[in-house]
């Protein structure tokens, strides 16, 4: 079955960036999410990218995609402390239309 | 994008009972998900609801346990049945909008707590 998987946790400087890490199994992924979620929040989409590119810019966030490692990154330019939260990669399977959710990666930002 | 509201946002309820949870969308979407969120954990699919057609359930979730209800394109239930305590979790509806609804959206989610 599908497996995504994430270190559970980053700190960062304010003013620094921060690139989170995602793995993924499924060979036939078409779309890879990051979403963030506050505390006692939902999760919010952040950004996308189609499983034929291999990069996407977005003001703050640049997504990289190597699909031969299947390997996500997201990262974070200037990250300030609002972006202190739970970030989640999830991948979705080409034929099935199911989102498989990584574990999260808490992003802690220090002033 | 879409936005998504749900009903209610947080409950409290006792052991045996049920908790009926709503959905609701601002435009028609075709597909629309429940998912569940332990405390402290990642998003579990529960199931796929498509209007006009019986929901499908991912493996470990049952239909008798988590009836669902899809009457039209903007809302949606999903009923929490004979409550017991490892039923507390965020309970999360999502819509995929645009072509393919590849662009997936949560609503805010309702934390169930069950004593």
């Amino acid at each position: 079955g599908e497996d995504v998987e994430q270190s559970l946790f980053l700190s960062v400087r304010e003013g620094d960036s921060s690139v989170i890490n995602c793995t993924y199994t499924d060979s036939s992924s078409t779309y890879l999410y990051w979403y963030k979620q506050e505390p006692g929040a939902g999760l919010q989409l952040l950004t996308y990218i189609f499983s034929n590119m291999d990069m996407k810019q977005d003001q703050r966030l640049t997504v990289l995609l190597n699909k031969k490692d299947k390997h996500l990154s997201l990262r974070i330019a200037d990250t300030q402390t609002g972006d202190s939260a739970i970030y989640f990669c999830a991948e979705r399977s080409g034929g099935y239309q199911k989102v498989t959710f990584g574990t999260g990666t808490k992003l802690q930002v220090i002033p | 994008s879409a936005v998504i509201s749900q009903k209610p946002s947080r409950d409290i309820c006792q052991r045996g009972t049920s908790l009926t949870i709503q959905c609701q969308v601002d435009s028609q979407v075709t597909m629309m998900f429940w998912y569940r969120q332990q405390p402290g954990q990642s998003l579990t699919l529960i199931a796929t609801a498509n209007q006009g057609s019986e929901a499908t359930y991912e493996s470990g979730f049952v239909i008798d346990k988590f009836p669902i209800s899809r009457p039209n394109l903007t809302f949606s239930t999903l009923t929490v049945s004979n409550m017991s305590p490892e039923d507390s979790s965020i309970y999360l509806c999502s819509v995929g909008v645009g072509q393919g609804a590849y662009e997936q959206y949560f609503g805010p989610g309702t934390r169930l707590t069950v004593t």
